[in-house]
């Protein structure tokens, strides 16, 4: 069974600053992998997804994230953070014909001015 | 755009009290999911529906059940709530009759057990 790891709670950054979010998952094959994000009292939003071929993919808000099949990892990255960042990021995995989406824990981002 | 509609918003029960919870989506999509968020656990899939007719359980469908009324409603109902059911609860949809689609989500029904 697929499962996702992230192994930061809680990030803090200041504006401006480079990101990493992490991401670990385990699956036999090559999954289909996602980041979301989720803004207070709001759904959760699509910010980017991995399928196949290039490896970096980019997203919206100037997101984008890399599989490394070596690392079972799918790492979250913005060269520069704005304040409106500030949100909760899920990664998510799911198997080649797979209904269902296994979600990481969550990692909540704290920008500073 | 509506999306995925959620209905209603925020709910306050006592224990024992049953309740559905509603969830539409106007994108013709073939799936649909009811998620439960509780801090730090992610969400979790309480069930599924991969199509019209047809529903599943997901990692922790007890103490709830679901109709699949039509293609674009999928309702989650609590028959006996229960404190541990104090949770925020997400509809999704996919149309996974195209492969590598991803999950819409609505804004979540914030529901509060007394």
């Amino acid at each position: 069974a697929q499962s996702v790891t992230q192994p930061d709670i809680h990030i803090t950054v200041s504006e401006g600053a480079s990101l990493e979010l992490r991401c670990n998952y385990s699956y036999g094959a090559t999954p289909y992998l996602f980041w979301y994000v989720q803004s207070p009292g709001q759904g959760l939003q699509l910010l980017l997804k991995y399928f196949s071929g290039d490896t970096l993919v980019q997203g919206i808000k100037g997101f984008e994230a890399e599989f490394k099949r070596s690392q079972s990892s799918f790492n979250l990255r913005k060269p520069s953070v704005h304040w409106s960042d500030a949100a909760e990021y899920f990664c998510a995995v799911r198997g080649q014909g797979a209904q269902k989406l296994v979600f990481g824990q969550g990692t909540r981002l704290t920008i500073n001015p | 755009n509506a999306g995925v509609t959620q209905t209603p918003k925020f709910q306050v029960l006592k224990t024992g009290q049953s309740m559905t919870l509603q969830c539409a989506q106007d994108m013709n999509h073939n799936s649909m999911y009811w998620y439960r968020q509780d801090p730090g656990m992610g969400l979790r899939l309480i069930y599924y529906s991969a199509s019209e007719g047809t529903t599943d359980k997901g990692e922790v469908p007890n103490g709830y059940n679901v109709s699949r009324l039509n293609k674009r409603e999928f309702s989650l109902r609590l028959e006996s709530a229960a404190p541990s059911q104090t949770s925020v609860y997400f509809c999704a949809s996919s149309d996974t009759g195209i492969e590598n689609q991803p999950q819409h989500f609505g804004d979540g029904t914030r529901l509060s057990i007394l």
